[in-house]
């Protein structure tokens, strides 16, 4: 069965303050890597998809990287905006294009 | 504007009324998911759709039925909820099966009593 388990649940940061929040996974062939953010009272918003270990992506200040167990999601001098909750999910291979959700970083960056 | 689209956003209802939640994208997408989200157990797959008149269970299906007779709509229908069905609800599509990049309404939160 696939899993998917993200740390640490809730992260809170001052501004300028990087950090990184982490996803471990098991999944038997895996398609393909993603991360989402959730705005309160809104539905996740898709940041990236990462396909295989070594893969990196980057969009203004977060940056994903992929290895065979894990992936990480780098914050780099987080602003305020940048508070929400973070998602990450996985896709296996011949499993419907199901994604398999972890159940998120909740991250708040103060002043 | 490419989007996905459900309605109602919030509905209270009571055991054993049937209700329908509708889902409409845009974006001529072949993939169409349904997916529920409860404190502490994360998006779970509820029912998907590959493509029109494709339809298959996800991993909670139970208390579920879905349709997808045109390409665009892909809704969820409830027959007789029950109190453990409260929960807040997301429709998605993406282009195509596979690894991309699904696009998420904005949810429905649903209260059964």
């Amino acid at each position: 069965e696939d899993q998917v388990t993200q740390s640490p649940e809730a992260l809170r940061l001052q501004e300028g303050e990087s950090s990184s929040l982490n996803c471990s996974y098991t999944v038997s062939g895996l398609r393909g890597l993603f991360w989402y953010r959730q705005d309160p009272g809104k539905g996740p918003e898709f940041l990236f998809t990462l396909y295989s270990a070594g893969e990196e992506k980057e969009k203004e200040r977060l940056k994903a990287t992929l290895t065979k167990k894990e992936s990480f999601l780098h914050i780099t001098a987080p602003k305020p905006e940048d508070s929400a909750t973070y998602l990450c999910a996985v896709q296996a291979a011949g499993g419907g294009n199901k994604l398999t959700f972890g159940t998120g970083t909740q991250l708040k960056v103060e002043l | 504007e490419a989007q996905v689209t459900q309605n109602p956003r919030y509905l209270i209802t009571v055991t054993g009324k049937k209700l329908t939640v509708t889902c409409s994208q845009n974006m001529n997408h072949e993939y169409m998911s349904w997916y529920r989200q409860d404190p502490g157990l994360g998006l779970r797959q509820i029912y998907y759709s590959m493509n029109v008149e494709v339809t298959d269970k996800g991993d909670v299906p139970e208390g579920y039925k879905v349709s997808r007779k045109e390409k665009r709509n892909f809704p969820l229908i409830l027959e007789s909820p029950s109190p453990n069905q409260t929960s807040l609800y997301f429709c998605a599509s993406s282009l195509y099966s596979g690894p991309y990049e699904q696009y998420f309404g904005p949810g429905t939160r649903l209260t059964v009593t």
